[in-house]
């Protein structure tokens, strides 16, 4: 299956200070998805977004599919933030919509 | 709007019991996806269905068995549990062939814990 791998592991930052999250992954895809995973554990869709550019309030994602990554812009980070964010996408190849997700990317946002 | 339903969403057995985890998709949705997360893990893909037939399935347990019924429900059935087992089930669900994008939606999770 395909490889999802995220970056940084870790990220720290005090309120109000930007971010960018990256996700490489190792074959063409035809389904890209960031998710927000909260202390409940609840998993929320930010975006699907297997190429270009959307935007949702002070979230952003861009995906250069011919490169193979992917990036999820935070702006002015709350503490509301803090949590998981996976990246995780299905093969260009399959019909079946397995998804592979990334190792996460722990974020934590102090006040 | 509507959202995936899952159920119980705790759960507490006992080694070697048996689990039921019951799922309603969104409506109108005809694909059905069943996760396992483990702590501090990434979601592990267990099975698929399209249509109430099996369409893939991943590294699902033997000791594990999953179907979807006539008005598109899926249980996840566990039996002869382990410690190992205990951690948080997602089901997802979505619409094949969308023209706006086959965007997976996941349900809040299902809590196991074995003791």
């Amino acid at each position: 299956g395909i490889q999802v791998e995220q970056s940084p592991p870790d990220l720290i930052l005090q309120e109000g200070a930007n971010s960018t999250l990256r996700c490489n992954f190792s074959d063409s895809v035809n389904n890209l998805q960031w998710f927000h995973q909260n202390p409940w554990g609840q998993l929320i869709n930010l975006f699907y977004i297997p190429s270009g550019t959307k935007q949702n309030g002070r979230l952003s994602a861009t995906t250069v599919a011919t490169e193979r990554y992917s990036l999820l812009y935070i702006s002015s980070s709350q503490t509301t933030d803090s949590g998981v964010y996976f990246c995780a996408a299905v093969d260009r190849g399959s019909t079946l919509g397995r998804l592979y997700f990334g190792r996460g990317t722990q974020l934590t946002v102090w006040p | 709007a509507a959202g995936v339903i899952q159920s119980p969403r705790h759960l507490i057995k006992e080694k070697r019991e048996t689990a039921t985890l019951k799922c309603y998709p969104i409506p109108r949705h005809d694909t059905v996806y069943w996760y396992q997360q483990g702590p501090g893990q990434d979601p592990q893909f267990l099975i698929s269905f399209y249509e109430k037939m099996q369409s893939d399935k991943g590294s699902i347990p033997d000791r594990f068995s999953a179907q979807q019924f006539s008005d598109y429900h899926s249980e996840l059935n566990m039996s002869s549990l382990e410690l190992g087992d205990s951690a948080l089930y997602f089901c997802a669900s979505s619409q094949t062939g969308q023209a706006t994008g086959n965007t997976i939606y996941f349900g809040e999770g299902s809590w196991l814990t074995v003791v």
